[in-house]
This record gives C-alpha cells, sequence and structure tokens, in this order.
C-alpha cells in the first residue's frame, strides 16, 4: 500500500486558487489517489479521486504527475468554508479496498 | 435520503467494561469500514466488511471486534476498554462489489469515546 506524505498546514488567501500537495512515491500502477477533507469534527468528505489523468469536478481539480509520485489538489477559488483538513489517500483496486490515510493538511483560508 | 448514522455520538466508560459502537447505512452498500482518529495519526483503520458474515483486520485491530449479521450494520465492539482507546470512531461505507473496489467511502459523523 502505498504511503502518502503531505504538509502539515497551508494558508491561503481567501478567492485564490489552493494547491495542495501530496506525495505518494510507492504508489503501485493500479491503486488509485483520493481526495478527502475532513470540517471541524465532522465525518471526512469525498472530494475528488484519479487513476493516471487529471480530474476534475464542480469541487476541485486534482492533478497527478505523470510517474504518478505525487499529486496535486487545487481548490479553484478557495473560500472560508474550504478551511478543513485534506487527505490524500490511496485504495488499491486490484485485490482489495484498502484506504489509506495520511495526517492530512490542515488549510486555513483567510479572509 | 439514504444515509450513515452511527451511536452514540458521545460515550464515557470505564476501564474493562465491554462497548459497542453502533453503525448503520441506508444505502445498500456491500463495503463497511470502522476508523479511528487520533491527534497526530490521522484516521486508521480498525476492521472492515466487504459483506454479510465477511470481517477483516485492519491495521489497529487488537482489542477491537466487528461482525456483520446483514447489510445495514457493522457495529465495533470493544471487549475490555482500555484508556488507549479513547478517540473519535468512524464508521463509513462504500458501494462495492466485494473485495474488488475503489469505491469513494461516506463517512459517518463519528462517535467520540472517553475511557477513564
Amino acid at each position: 500500500d502505498a504511503k502518502t506524505t503531505q504538509p502539515p498546514s497551508m494558508d491561503c488567501a481567501e478567492g485564490r486558487a489552493a494547491n495542495l500537495p501530496c506525495n505518494h512515491s510507492t504508489i503501485s500502477g493500479n491503486e488509485y489517489v483520493y481526495w478527502y477533507r475532513q470540517i471541524h469534527s465532522q465525518g471526512p468528505q469525498y472530494i475528488i479521486h484519479g487513476l493516471k489523468n487529471n480530474e476534475t469536478n464542480e469541487m476541485a481539480s486534482l492533478i497527478i504527475t505523470e510517474d504518478r509520485k505525487s499529486s496535486t489538489l487545487i481548490l479553484p477559488h478557495a473560500t472560508l468554508r474550504d478551511t478543513a483538513v485534506y487527505y490524500c489517500s490511496s485504495t488499491y483496486s486490484g485485490g482489495y479496498q484498502k484506504v489509506t490515510f495520511g495526517i492530512g493538511t490542515k488549510l486555513q483560508v483567510i479572509p | 435520503d439514504a444515509e450513515i448514522t452511527q451511536s452514540p455520538r458521545h460515550k464515557i466508560t470505564e476501564t474493562g467494561r465491554q462497548v459497542t459502537l453502533a453503525c448503520h447505512q441506508t444505502w445498500n452498500h456491500n463495503n463497511m469500514f470502522w476508523y479511528r482518529q487520533d491527534l497526530g495519526h490521522g484516521l486508521r483503520l480498525i476492521h472492515y466488511s466487504y459483506g454479510v458474515q465477511d470481517t477483516n483486520k485492519g491495521e489497529v485491530s487488537d482489542g477491537y471486534s466487528v461482525s456483520r449479521s446483514n447489510t445495514e450494520d457493522l457495529p465495533l465492539t470493544l471487549e475490555s476498554a482500555a484508556s488507549s482507546q479513547t478517540s473519535v470512531y468512524f464508521c463509513a461505507s462504500s458501494p462495492g462489489t466485494g473485495p474488488i473496489s475503489t469505491d469513494t467511502q461516506y463517512f459517518g459523523p463519528g462517535t467520540r469515546l472517553t475511557v477513564l
């Protein structure tokens, strides 16, 4: 299972793009990269996931490097409600589903 | 609306007591998971299930057990609660079709357990 590494904290000005990096250098070819976030004490919430190609949905964009050793979650226009802990995780597709979470990045959106 | 619920939301118990945390989902998801969350450790997988009568150990399963008698529920039991098990516990589910799945996990609101 891939181990993920993220910076413990980041700040972003409101209205600006937030770029959250994740290193998953040991990821295998069939492991997906997933991003979740946790607001205050709520349960984690799904944001986006991808395997090889860049992905975009209504919440965010996911950029995965060609070698798949790292990825970046982009919140295009951060709002105060985006203040949360963001988790990069991996899940194995070949044998069984096993999601691993690191300690996440605490994103503080500043007015 | 379909949802995933946990009960109780807060629990205080004493060392040595047996405690059961409930998790119930109405999505008819095959896969269900239990995690604990502690400062400095993120989320750690305790047990997981891919369907009725199926249970598997996660990375921190010692002192915990689960059983899956129906699709909707995966109760987590602490056989003899210890202070080290003071934590926030999250249940999650995903659609899945058995073990091979990359589906999104949907998390419950969590249970805060304190063991005195």
